[in-house]
């Protein structure tokens, strides 16, 4: 299996562009979010979904929307990029709610995101 | 007020030392408690999990919830130069209604040899 997919790895935006962030599983899982890391900083909740069609805003949703029309695909889409949006990226999945599960959030590699 | 509340660190302590790492939180209604681990460069790992108040031990890894007090924290025993990393905790409240996850800013943990 090849877990949680992200692409792309690193890529360099101009100030104004526009940009998605791809997120794949394959775990079957309905929980799907997504994250950033400023340098040093712990994880900030962007956009969480629980379902395909169900998306919700986290703490820092501003300047981003998400959409779920499959299970396996959360893409993350960055309009009028600004440089306070250079961050790294993680997308993350659970198979569903934290009762009865282990807590483990799978996360993929990251996407690193320049705003210049 | 954040939500969630870690000292960033960094901390650095000797090989063999037991390390404390704390968070605190302002939401009442967390019931679920996740400590992560994250090296350089790579997406973080689950460490321990813990639903309510009390404690979980593995290996050298303690964790231990204060629901009364909105603290949790986590011990590691015997340090080790491999436990060099930033430790993040993360909580929620965990209904299929509300499964936000929330992490902490991080503490950055340096184990010297």
């Amino acid at each position: 299996n090849a877990g949680v997919t992200q692409t792309p790895k690193f890529r360099i935006l101009k100030i104004g562009q526009s940009m998605t962030l791809q997120c794949t599983q394959d775990m079957n899982h309905n929980y799907m979010y997504w994250y950033r890391q400023d340098p040093g900083m712990g994880l900030k909740l962007i956009y969480y979904s629980v379902g395909a069609g169900i998306t919700d805003k986290g703490e820092v949703p501003n300047g981003y929307n998400v959409s779920r029309s499959t299970t396996e695909d959360f893409p993350l889409r960055l309009e009028l990029a600004a440089p306070s949006q250079t961050s790294v990226y993680f997308c993350a999945s659970i198979r569903s709610g934290l009762a009865g599960n282990t807590g483990e959030l799978f996360f993929g590699e990251g996407s690193r995101l320049t705003v210049l | 007020q954040k939500e969630v509340e870690q000292d960033p660190g960094p901390l650095s302590v000797p090989e063999g030392a037991i390390v404390s790492l704390n968070c605190t939180y302002s939401n009442s209604a967390f019931q679920y408690f996740m400590w992560y681990r994250q090296y350089s460069r790579k997406g973080p790992e689950l460490l321990m999990y813990t639903y309510s108040s009390g404690n979980k031990e593995d290996g050298r890894f303690t964790a231990q919830v204060d629901k009364s007090s909105k603290y949790i924290s986590l011990f590691i025993r015997d340090s080790q130069p491999s436990d060099s990393a930033t430790y993040l905790c993360a909580m929620s409240r965990g209904y299929s209604s509300a499964s936000k996850i929330i992490f902490g800013s991080g503490t950055r943990l340096s184990i010297r040899p």
